[in-house]
């Protein structure tokens, strides 16, 4: 079984700098996909980057980018010129693929214990 | 336009009853599931469904039963609610990924249920 780790509760940066949340996960797979959600007070998930396992290029999107470390099974996430929207509770998330009847293949999703973020001004 | 609408958003009642959370997608996604996230935020897969097809069925209790009466509907029933029961619910939706492939879930508001 997949197993994904989040070692920091909670992590605070006061605004404009940078902030990376840390992320481990243990799996036997050699394709899965990673991903960063962010869940605000709203409660909404929010995807905020995915990294394919089979890339060596660490994904990027506007302020946040990620350090995955495939050897390690390590996925970093880098927030830079963090801002005070960014206050949110992070979850690091790993995604097998599971084969229905008739082999068509469905993501299953394994979260880590989420990492509570607070910008501050 | 919501993407993928839940209610009730908020669903409090007393140990012992039955009661049913609904879920809609209007993104023509094939695939629905429902995650149960816990006191301490901690979010769980629990069912995922496909054409009527249960593809993941995680360790859950048998109180707890998905309903799809159509592919863009996956609701949730939960019978002889107990005080554990208490957590925050999310329905998503995904196409269907192919193999080695991916499509994003994207998830509802959420539905907090409080078993008293």
């Amino acid at each position: 079984a997949q197993t994904v780790t989040q070692s920091q509760p909670e992590m605070s940066v006061q605004e404009a700098e940078t902030v990376t949340l840390s992320c481990t996960y243990d799996t036997s797979e050699n394709n899965y996909y990673l991903f960063w959600y962010k869940q605000p007070p709203s409660r909404q998930m929010i995807l905020v980057i995915r990294q394919e396992a089979y890339k060596q290029q660490n994904a990027t999107e506007n302020r946040f980018s990620v350090n995955f470390q495939k050897a390690a099974k390590s996925f970093s996430l880098k927030i830079s010129d963090s801002q005070l929207g960014d206050t949110a509770m992070y979850f690091c998330a790993f995604m097998k693929h599971v084969l229905g009847a008739g082999g068509t293949s469905y993501g299953k999703l394994t979260f880590g214990q989420g990492t509570i973020l607070t910008v501050h001004p | 336009d919501t993407a993928v609408s839940q209610t009730p958003k908020y669903l409090v009642t007393q140990m012992g009853n039955d009661k049913s959370i609904k879920c809609e997608q209007n993104l023509g996604h094939d695939t629905m599931y429902w995650y149960k996230q816990d006191s301490k935020k901690f979010l769980k897969i629990m069912f995922s469904y496909n054409n009527k097809e249960l593809i993941i069925n995680e360790t859950v209790p048998n109180r707890f039963s998905p309903k799809s009466p159509d592919k863009a509907h996956l609701n949730l029933h939960i019978n002889s609610l107990e005080l554990g029961d208490s957590a925050v619910y999310f329905c998503a939706s995904s196409q269907v990924a192919g193999r080695d492939g991916y499509n994003e879930q994207f998830f509802g508001p959420g539905t907090r249920l409080t078993v008293l």
